[in-house]
């Protein structure tokens, strides 16, 4: 049982490419969510999906999109990389609303 | 969802009981208390959760105030793996189905020999 799985584990970009970032979680859980951390802060909410079909804006959407592909996948896209976007990506998942949250490894993410 | 407040860093022994604090004044009766925690900059790690009763896992003791505008997070017998940032977060029980949550900075929690 693998959990929440985040691909890659580090990735540098050179300002205005673009590049997903992959999350799968086999706990069939309904719920997924995209965070970043900038240093020394806490996680911030990008996007998330309460069910499969449906995508919302977090705290800090611009810049980024989603795609819920299936029950299990939810990928985060930076169309135009900015160094203001070098953060650690962390994917989330929950089974119900109220339910504790499970978390990937992360995602390091540099843009130059 | 309310605020929290939380100490910025704590020293505790190994095998001593870590007591972690947290306020959160602004607190209403909708809302639960969650504790995760973060080692070493991995993903987030669900510690517990209560609403108004005080609550025990394997992992830890959560102490919810009477008026519940404070709680406090104890590890009963810390080691040096229970070093991490500690995030205590008030969350509106949900009447959706996302379960969004919001992290301040957290507390650092060093273990000591």
């Amino acid at each position: 049982n693998a959990g929440v799985t985040q691909t890659p584990k580090f990735q540098v970009l050179k300002t205005g490419q673009s590049m997903t970032l992959q999350c799968a979680q086999d706990m069939n859980h309904n719920s997924m969510y995209w965070y970043r951390q900038d240093p020394g802060m806490g996680l911030r909410l990008i996007y998330y999906s309460a069910s499969e079909g449906t995508t919302d804006k977090g705290e800090v959407p611009n810049g980024y999109n989603v795609s819920r592909l299936n029950k299990r996948e939810f990928s985060l896209r930076l169309e135009s990389a900015a160094p203001s976007q070098t953060s650690v990506y962390f994917c989330a998942s929950t089974r119900l609303v109220n339910t504790e949250a499970f978390f990937g490894q992360g995602t390091r993410l540099t843009v130059v | 969802d309310a605020k929290t407040t939380q100490p910025t860093s704590m020293d505790c022994a190994e095998g001593r009981a870590a007591n972690l604090p947290c306020n959160h004044s602004t607190i209403s009766g909708n809302e639960y208390v969650y504790w995760y925690r973060q080692i070493h900059s991995q993903g987030p790690q669900y510690i517990i959760h209560g609403l108004k009763n005080n609550e025990t896992n394997e992992m830890a003791s959560l102490i919810i105030t009477e008026d519940r505008k404070s709680s406090t997070l104890i590890l009963p017998h810390a080691t040096l793996r229970d070093t991490a940032v500690y995030y205590c977060i008030v969350k509106e029980v949900g009447t959706g189905t996302a379960s969004k949550l919001t992290f301040g900075t957290g507390t650092r929690l060093q273990v000591t020999l």
